[in-house]
């Protein structure tokens, strides 16, 4: 199917090491968010791109964190140093438009585990 | 912090019960989403409820909106296997739809 899809699908990192997570999404969305689901709790919103564009990254928890969609397509989540408190799925999103009450069509998420 | 307050946390419920899911929020957002989660599988959407009020029904799910458009319920009518999930209800702010999440509902659906 042509859903989003994210790879790895897990990543295990030893604390201190970077980390980088691609999100492949719907073929012509403009919008892709990311987000981080922490075990037992809903997600919370780290990014948004719209098209190349980075036009919120009020979610994103620390300068260690950075996220790319360099042409406005494949979408990378990088995490330098990461730290135990990072081990979280992480959830992309893509959608058609760039406003509100478009669906938003969610990837399998990648599991990260800092150990 | 999930600003959205979702009650209860965990349900278990015996095939053929009824449901109901609660999503409260002190914050009025555009639309509120309602979403079910699989294990190793991100959130599918549910349903988009937009206007104060409103009431929509999906098969077995009924959806409601609060006239001040910052609670919702979810209730499912003859709970099957097949519904148990994680039940998230979302937030969607204004211009390019950043939602906030609550924290999610588990239902347990035995046979």
């Amino acid at each position: 199917g042509a859903g989003v899809s994210q790879s790895p699908r897990y990543k295990v990192a030893k604390r201190g090491q970077d980390v980088a997570l691609r999100c492949d999404p719907i073929s012509g969305h403009v919008s892709l968010f990311w987000y981080q689901q922490a075990l037992g709790q809903g997600p919370e919103f780290l990014t948004y791109f719209q098209n190349e564009a980075q036009l919120d990254k009020s979610g994103l928890p620390s300068d260690r964190f950075f996220a790319e969609r360099p042409e406005g397509s494949v979408s990378t989540l990088k995490i330098q140093r990461t730290q135990q408190e990072d081990s979280a799925v992480y959830l992309c999103a893509s959608k058609t438009g760039g406003y509100s009450y478009n669906e938003q069509f969610f990837g399998p998420g990648t599991r990260l585990t800092v150990l | 912090t999930q600003l959205l307050k979702q009650s209860p946390q965990f349900l278990s419920i015996q095939e053929g019960e009824n449901l109901t899911v609660y999503c409260n929020s002190s914050s009025v957002f555009s639309s509120l989403q309602w979403y079910r989660q699989e294990p190793g599988e991100g959130p599918v959407l549910l349903v988009t409820v937009v206007t104060g009020g409103e009431v929509k029904k999906l098969k077995r799910l009924t959806f409601q909106f609060g006239d001040a458009r910052k609670d919702s319920s979810l209730h499912i009518t003859a709970a099957q296997p097949g519904d148990t999930g994680l039940y998230l209800c979302a937030g969607e702010g204004p211009s390019w739809g950043k939602l906030q999440f609550g924290a999610g509902t588990q239902v347990v659906v035995t046979p």
